[in-house]
């Protein structure tokens, strides 16, 4: 079945710093989406992005849909010590493995060091 | 103001127990979902409805069983509880058409089976 490689698996950063994380495909993806989980709560989602090449903002959040469609990107900028939890990426698949159903990464998990 | 609601939000109960995890949305959704997830890892669908009286599968096998026959309400049900039951149950919704694409989850229920 699809699959999405999350990297890195985990992050320990100073606040302030800024953080990169990424979703990568061996398949096409019609649909990239950014979700972000605070512990014992449900995800949020972030950022959806619709087109290769796509890239949109939400504060001091920004992600890209990949060229190929096969990767996507988040960007933190300048972290604070509430952006520490779980992102996840998911998307929906392509072409012929298109199953309508929206698939996971593994997760980042982000602590922040004041 | 429309949102996702799931209760309890946390329970405890004993093997063998009968129990019914409640998801309601007032968003107006035809879609609803299940999602399992272990804590800090990836989320795994395990039933889905695309509205009234229609429900599948997910692609995680799981013993429990849903219904749809209100719009609003998708309740997930457990005959005989065990305790490799015990994990975080996730629900989301999302409309159809426009941006189907985006799933809006729900707080949680933790559920331990002792």
């Amino acid at each position: 079945g699809q699959q999405l490689n999350q990297s890195p698996q985990s992050m320990f950063i100073q606040e302030g710093e800024d953080v990169s994380m990424n979703c990568t495909s061996s398949s096409i993806f019609n649909t990239w989406l950014w979700y972000k989980q605070d512990p014992g709560e449900g995800p949020v989602l972030l950022i959806a992005l619709y087109k290769a090449g796509e890239l949109t903002s939400n504060g001091r959040l920004t992600a890209q849909f990949g060229i190929t469609r096969k990767d996507s990107f988040l960007n933190i900028s300048a972290s604070i010590p509430s952006d520490v939890g779980i992102y996840f990426c998911a998307g929906y698949p392509g072409g012929p493995g298109n199953t309508g159903k929206l698939i996971f990464g593994q997760g980042t998990t982000l602590q922040v060091k004041p | 103001e429309a949102d996702i609601y799931q209760t309890p939000r946390y329970l405890v109960i004993g093997t063998g127990k009968k129990i019914t995890l409640e998801c309601s949305q007032t968003m107006g959704h035809d879609k609803m979902y299940w999602y399992q997830q272990d804590p800090g890892m990836e989320l795994h669908l395990i039933h889905y409805s695309y509205g009234v009286n229609s429900t599948e599968k997910g692609d995680l096998s799981s013993e429990s069983t849903v219904s749809r026959i209100r719009t609003e309400h998708f309740p997930l049900t457990l005959e005989s509880a065990r305790p490799s039951h015990t994990s975080q149950y996730l629900c989301a919704s999302s409309e159809v058409g426009g941006r189907a694409e985006e799933q809006y989850f729900g707080p949680g229920t933790r559920l331990t089976v002792t």
